[in-house]
């Protein structure tokens, strides 16, 4: 157990459909960032966010976009979905310290998986 | 740009053998390294990392992993594996910025580990 928590655990969206995915990020960790895990393949870098503010973002367009709240909680939405946006979404949280090594571990917590139809 | 490189996508290997699972990286400087492991269905759970020091790292589960610089590599080692230990397992790199925040890891494809009895 991480701590991590997400939600929903499952989800049939169809295509050209919103979704919107919830992470709650472990106790004392500010920086949470989110992966999608196309099946049978690792984990892809989506975003970031630290306090509130996307801080690196991966190779995916604007439909994919994020929200972090003021207790470190996080929303991933994805517009206009596509039938490739079927995966699993990973949440990660980590404290933004800086550091020798410090916060650089991140802790993953259980996933959406997402069907689109 | 970073890539991590798994070279093998499934070991079978019976219980109570040794296990090693290969991990080559890209990083354009001292690199962050990870294991992680997948259990089916579930989440990524951290196995070791290194960040600096001793090359040779000792994680959860009876894991080892050592960093030669000069091969580019990560290897994850087990000495006698339990059949628990059958997972998809993932090397990860990531790096150190001056910002506080953020630094986003890139994974490996995946090794699956089938553990016949």
């Amino acid at each position: 157990e991480t701590g991590v928590t997400q939600s929903p655990t499952h989800l049939i969206k169809t295509r050209g459909q919103q979704v919107t995915l919830r992470c709650s990020s472990q106790s004392g960790h500010n920086t949470v960032s989110w992966y999608q895990q196309a099946l049978g393949q690792g984990p892809q870098f989506i975003f970031q966010y630290y306090r509130e503010e996307e801080n690196g973002r991966g190779n995916f367009p604007p439909r994919f976009s994020g929200l972090q709240f003021p207790n470190y909680s996080s929303e991933l939405n994805v517009n206009a979905l596509e039938l490739d946006d079927s995966a699993l979404y990973l949440c990660a949280s980590r404290r933004g310290t800086s550091g020798r090594g410090g916060g650089y571990e991140q802790y993953f917590g259980p996933g959406t998986r997402l069907t689109v139809t | 740009a970073q890539s991590v490189t798994q070279p093998d996508i499934h070991i079978t290997v019976s219980e109570g053998a040794s296990l090693e699972l290969r991990c080559n990286y890209s990083y354009g400087a001292t690199p962050y390294l990870f294991w992680y492991v997948q259990s089916p269905g579930q989440g990524l759970q951290l196995l070791l990392k290194y960040f600096s020091g001793d090359t040779l790292v000792q994680g959860i589960k009876g894991f080892e992993a050592e960093f030669k610089r000069s091969q580019s590599s990560f290897n994850l080692r087990k000495p006698s594996v339990h059949w628990s230990d059958a997972a998809e397992y993932f090397c990860a790199v990531g790096g150190k910025k001056i910002k506080a925040a953020g630094n986003k890891l890139t994974f490996g494809g995946g090794t699956r580990v089938l553990v016949k009895p």
